[in-house]
């Protein structure tokens, strides 16, 4: 069964600051992973996706994230934040049954980012 | 595009009362996803439907939660009768389908409140 931490439920920032959000993910085939944002009473936004290609993906917004298969690490950066970025951020690990036909996400607790001014 | 849409946004019931949501998906959407997100904890599946069939139901309260997809595109999640603990966000996703098709768009969300 697969599974997603995020480490730290609560990170503070300064604006300008860097921002790294942990997550590590257990599966028992290669996954995808992925990075969603929700602001105050909204949906859940897609930052950025691995899907097997590039380790280092870039998302939007200005963020990324690494994929370290060694580590089954997939940490979200930002080299300096901005006071939009306060939000909540989730990590999300998918995958495929062996039919291709049921395909879910499992997602972590969250990490609320708070950017101090 | 227009997105995935939900109603509605809020809902205030008291406990034993039935409540229903709707989504509708993106248009040419095959999968659609239900999920429930309860204060401070990451979105969980409640269940999810290919076309207008159930794939996966597993997490679904079935002895008070029933959902739907008739003809495959609008999908409600119904709840009857509702506990104190039902008290949660309930996200609709959708995902075009196909194992090249990674990405679920998320709604609004309805934001329920059992008393």
């Amino acid at each position: 069964a697969q599974s997603v931490t995020q480490l730290g439920s609560h990170v503070s920032v300064s604006e300008g600051a860097l921002v790294l959000l942990r997550c590590n993910y257990s599966s028992s085939v290669p996954p995808y992973l992925f990075w969603y944002v929700q602001y105050p009473n909204q949906g859940l936004q897609l930052l950025l996706k691995y899907t097997s290609a590039a380790t280092l993906v870039k998302g939007i917004n200005g963020f990324e994230a690494e994929f370290k298969k060694s580590e089954t690490s997939f940490h979200l950066t930002k080299p300096s934040a901005h006071m939009s970025d306060a939000a909540e951020y989730f990590c999300a690990v998918s995958e495929f049954d062996s039919g291709g036909s049921n395909y879910k996400l499992t997602f972590g607790k969250g990490t609320l980012l708070t950017v101090n001014p | 595009e227009a997105g995935v849409a939900q109603s509605p946004r809020y809902k205030i019931i008291e406990k034993r009362q039935s409540v229903a949501f709707w989504c509708n998906p993106i248009s040419g959407h095959a999968t659609l996803y239900w999920y429930q997100q309860i204060l401070g904890q990451g979105p969980k599946l409640l269940i999810q439907f290919q076309n207008n069939g159930v794939v996966d139901d597993s997490q679904l309260p079935k002895d008070r939660f029933s959902a739907e997809r008739l003809k495959g595109v609008d999908s409600t999640l119904k709840i009857q009768p509702a506990k104190l603990e039902d008290s949660a966000v309930y996200l609709c996703a959708s995902r075009r389908g196909g194992r090249s098709s990674y990405e679920q768009y998320f709604g609004p969300g309805t934001r329920l409140t059992v008393t």
